[in-house]
């Protein structure tokens, strides 16, 4: 079974700085996909940044990077420039790559890091 | 707006009532998920759909529990004699089968309290 920890419950940040939450995570399939979502206050979960693991670049979305180390099983996300609308509870999860097109594609989600940006 | 709906978004009830959510997926995914998340932390997968089918069930799901899709388009979810357990966030997710990564974007949810 696939289990994805995150080992910070909450995070603080000042504004305008850069800030690393960090994810891993245990399974023995090859291919799967990685992705971080943010969940702000009372508000709907929202995709923040994805990673195929069969890429070896990082993805990037604008302030938003990931640091992909497969062998690891590890994916950090890394936000530049911090903004107060970053505060949110960030969830790192997991997903199998089906091939089959049939199976299951649930997600396996981590507990998730709380993240406050302080003016 | 052609996100993912969810209503009703918020459902206080007493214990062994019965309570239904209903999830409308952006109109072209075919495929459509239900999570349930407890206060602190992430959500954790129900039950799936590929259009009117639903293909698999977690042992979360108990008896009590149980997900329609008729049309293939939207879903209900139903709750039967509720316990206090059952409060949690429960959200629907939808993903377009085929497409990269299949990503599922996710409706606000329905917070049900029960008393």
């Amino acid at each position: 079974a696939q289990t994805v920890t995150q080992s910070q419950p909450e995070m603080s940040v000042q504004e305008a700085e850069t800030v690393t939450l960090s994810c891993t995570y245990d399974t023995s399939e090859n291919n799967y996909y990685l992705f971080w979502y943010k969940q702000p206050p009372s508000r709907q979960m929202i995709l923040v940044i994805r990673q195929e693991a069969y890429k070896q670049q990082n993805a990037t979305e604008n302030r938003f990077s990931v640091n992909f180390q497969k062998a690891a099983k590890s994916f950090s996300l890394k936000i530049s420039d911090s903004q107060l609308g970053d505060t949110a509870m960030y969830f790192c999860a997991f997903m199998k790559h089906n091939v089959r097109g049939y199976n299951n594609n649930d997600m396996r989600f981590g507990a998730g890091t709380r993240l406050t940006v302080k003016p | 707006d052609t996100g993912v709906s969810q209503d009703p978004r918020h459902k206080i009830t007493k214990r062994g009532q019965n309570v239904t959510f209903r999830c409308d997926p952006i109109s072209e995914h075919n495929r459509l998920y239900w999570y349930r998340q407890t206060l602190g932390q992430g959500p954790e997968f129900l039950t799936y759909f590929q259009n009117e089918a639903q293909l698999e069930k977690s042992r979360l799901l108990s008896d009590r529990f149980s997900a329609e899709r008729p049309k293939g388009s939207f879903s209900t979810l139903e709750i039967q004699r509720t316990e206090q357990g059952d409060s949690a966030m429960y959200l629907c997710a939808s993903s377009l089968r085929g497409t990269v990564q299949e990503t599922q974007y996710f409706g606000p949810g329905t917070r049900l309290l029960v008393l």
